[in-house]
């Protein structure tokens, strides 16, 4: 069974700031692996998907990287804004099973 | 473009009712899952769907039945709700997974006492 993990669980971070979220899975076999966004009481809007053939995937000040045979995803944001607080997932897409991260609680302080 | 539909948006069960979670979308897509997301342990696949009339079990079905007779509608439903069924229950849908992103709903929030 894929087991995702996310670290770490809670960011605080002053805007402006660059930073790097963490996911690690444990089966290499994968399709694919999403990032998504959850803001408080609402849905998962998908940030960036990066199929299993490739190793990063940008949207403006958003990139992801995929290192499958290590197992480890990152999200990396640069030049953090007050507008990018919310929780970050990461969820691996096992052949129309997927798995999520319990995710990354992101604040940045204006 | 309505997107990934859910509803109640908002539901409270007493113990053993039964109750059906609706969730319609109007991409088109192929796919279609529920999920649950309890505090501290991220969504858990609960059952899914690759086309009509198609349906399989995720990591965490017992308790749950589904049916899918269209593309578009996907419902959930709880045959005897218990106390550990309280959560916040997500639909997504997909036009092929493995290549295009999920589109998720913004939730029914359970409550079973």
């Amino acid at each position: 069974k894929q087991e995702v993990t996310q670290i770490p669980a809670a960011l605080s971070v002053p805007e402006g700031e660059n930073l790097v979220l963490n996911c690690s899975f444990t089966d290499s076999a994968i399709y694919n692996l999403q990032w998504f966004r959850q803001d408080p009481g609402k849905g998962l809007t998908s940030l960036l998907l990066i199929q299993s053939s490739q190793r990063e995937q940008t949207s403006g000040r958003l990139n992801a990287s995929l290192d499958k045979s290590s197992g480890r995803s990152t999200l990396y944001i640069a030049a953090s804004q007050p507008g990018d607080s919310a929780t970050y997932l990461c969820a691996i897409d096992n052949f129309n099973k997927f798995y999520f991260g319990s995710g990354t609680k992101l604040n940045v302080k204006p | 473009n309505a997107g990934v539909t859910q509803t109640p948006k908002f539901q409270v069960l007493k113990t053993g009712q039964s109750m059906t979670l609706q969730c319609a979308q109007d991409m088109n897509h192929e796919y279609m899952s529920w999920y649950r997301q309890d505090p501290g342990m991220g969504l858990r696949l609960i059952h899914y769907s690759v086309g009509a009339g198609i349906t399989d079990q995720g990591e965490v079905p017992n308790g749950y039945n589904v049916s899918r007779s269209t593309t578009e509608d996907f419902p959930l439903r709880l045959l005897s709700a218990a106390p550990s069924q309280t959560s916040v229950y997500f639909c997504a849908s997909n036009l092929r997974t493995g290549y295009t992103e999920a589109f998720f709903g913004q939730g029914t929030r359970l409550t079973v006492v």
